[in-house]
């Protein structure tokens, strides 16, 4: 089955600068990468996503790149603000039956000091 | 509009028993999904509904299972509970293009069931 690896698993950054955070997946039939932030104690949201027959996509400050050859895919995030703390999920899936099935990475915990 | 509900949101449940999970979705959102999240493990895909159907299944045994109901809400049962199946279970109702007239698929969380196993 899918493998999905995240790093880093915490990532500690200044107001204003950017975050980066890599996911990688083994399975070469995954066509549809959400990424998902939680807040603590709150619900996972759905808050960028990419398809495979895209390289990159941008919403606001936040931009997620693919590398279908290369099997990972990344999260941008600039201009960070103390807002932006949270634990972000990357998921690689695979189409089936009309949607998908995902696997998640581990999570990537962001601390964000104002 | 209503936002995904779950109930109960709390729950605890003895070793053996058995446990009924509830999820409605936003009006007009045909599928639910359920996860699994845990320390441990992490988030888990358990399995996924759509027009009364079950369309997807992830890796957890036959003790988890689901159904979903003409208004679309969802129930996942588990049964024989294992101190292990302590976790919070997450639904999440989603629209697909296609399948209603707009354009951009959309996932949606509920607020997720705490099941504490003693």
């Amino acid at each position: 089955g899918e493998n999905v690896e995240q790093h880093p698993s915490t990532l500690s950054v200044q107001e204003g600068d950017s975050a980066v955070i890599k996911c990688t997946y083994s399975d070469s039939a995954s066509n549809y990468f959400p990424w998902y932030k939680q807040e603590l104690g709150k619900r996972p949201q759905l808050i960028i996503d990419i398809r495979s027959n895209v390289g990159e996509k941008k919403d606001q400050r936040i931009a997620v790149t693919l590398n279908k050859t290369a099997k990972h895919f990344s999260l941008h995030i600039t201009e960070t603000q103390p807002e932006d703390s949270a634990v972000y999920f990357c998921a690689a899936s695979t189409a089936s039956g009309g949607s998908y099935i995902p696997t998640f990475g581990r999570g990537t915990s962001l601390i964000v000091h104002p | 509009k209503a936002g995904v509900t779950q109930t109960p949101r709390y729950l605890i449940k003895t070793r053996g028993q058995q446990v009924t999970l509830s999820c409605s979705p936003i009006s007009g959102h045909r599928s639910v999904s359920w996860y699994q999240q845990t320390p441990g493990q992490g988030l888990q895909f358990l399995f996924e509904y759509f027009s009364e159907t079950q369309r997807n299944k992830g890796n957890f045994p036959g003790r988890f299972s689901g159904r979903q109901f003409s208004n679309s809400r969802s129930e996942m049962n588990v049964s024989t509970l294992e101190l292990g199946d302590s976790a919070l279970y997450l639904c999440a109702s989603s629209y697909y293009p296609g399948t209603g007239g707009r354009s951009t698929y959309e996932q949606y969380f509920g607020p997720g069931t705490r099941l504490t196993v003693t």
